[in-house]
């Protein structure tokens, strides 16, 4: 059981640029997440789903989309990158979302916009 | 606002037991949640409290006060392989996880 895997592990991405950050589970998990952090900074929610078919806007969602289309997959989007999403981006899912669940985190992204 | 104060970077020593605070203030509450995270590595959970009092679980403990907006992590028989980075994060009404920034621990032998 792999838990949750992340793709890719760093990239290197020129400012303009279209990227998706993979993120999939296989605990059958209801709730995902996705998280940026910087130094300096705690972990900030960009988006999240509850429920597959389902998304909700977290403290920082401008400049980034999702989907859920199925249980196990929840791909961050960047549409036209820009130097401030330099971060480092975490993928994590809990058992039911709305109830106070554990988080598991993925072994993140490090993404650097030039 | 909804706000984690947690320290910076604390030092420690080997065997010694070491205390790392964390105050909050959010929009309803749901509970206090600790995570480890060793550099370069994703968040692993530690504990989880919800009523007010002490949790032990091996060498860590946590505690929490509702009424202060307070908690912390106390870490025993310190290890070198405690030198990380400490998370805590409060639980809004909505579910929602509040970060602090981390506390990174050094510890020395």
């Amino acid at each position: 059981i792999a838990g949750i895997t992340q793709a890719p592990t760093s990239q290197i991405l020129a400012a303009g640029r279209r990227m998706t950050l993979r993120c999939t589970q296989d605990m059958r998990h209801n709730a995902m997440y996705w998280y940026r952090q910087d130094l300096g900074l705690g972990l900030r929610l960009i988006h999240y789903s509850n429920t597959a078919g389902t998304t909700g806007k977290g403290e920082v969602p401008d400049g980034y989309s999702v989907s859920r289309a199925n249980t196990d997959d929840f791909p961050l989007t960047l549409a036209s990158a820009v130097p401030s999403q330099t971060s480092v981006y975490f993928c994590a899912s809990s058992d039911k979302g709305q109830g106070a669940d554990t988080q598991y985190f993925g072994p993140g992204t490090r993404l650097t916009v030039l | 606002g909804q706000n984690i104060d947690q320290p910076t970077e604390m030092t420690a020593t080997e065997g010694a037991i070491v205390q790392i605070n964390c105050t909050y203030q959010t929009s309803g509450f749901n509970g206090l949640f600790w995570y480890q995270q060793h550099a370069g590595e994703a968040p692993t959970f530690l504990s989880y409290n919800v009523l007010d009092g002490l949790e032990e679980k091996g060498r860590f403990s946590s505690f929490l006060s509702r009424s202060k907006g307070y908690s912390y992590l106390l870490l025993k028989e310190l290890q070198m392989k405690d030198s990380a980075s400490y998370l805590c994060a409060a639980m809004d009404s909505n579910y929602q996880l509040i970060w602090g920034a981390g506390t990174k621990l050094i510890i020395k032998p």
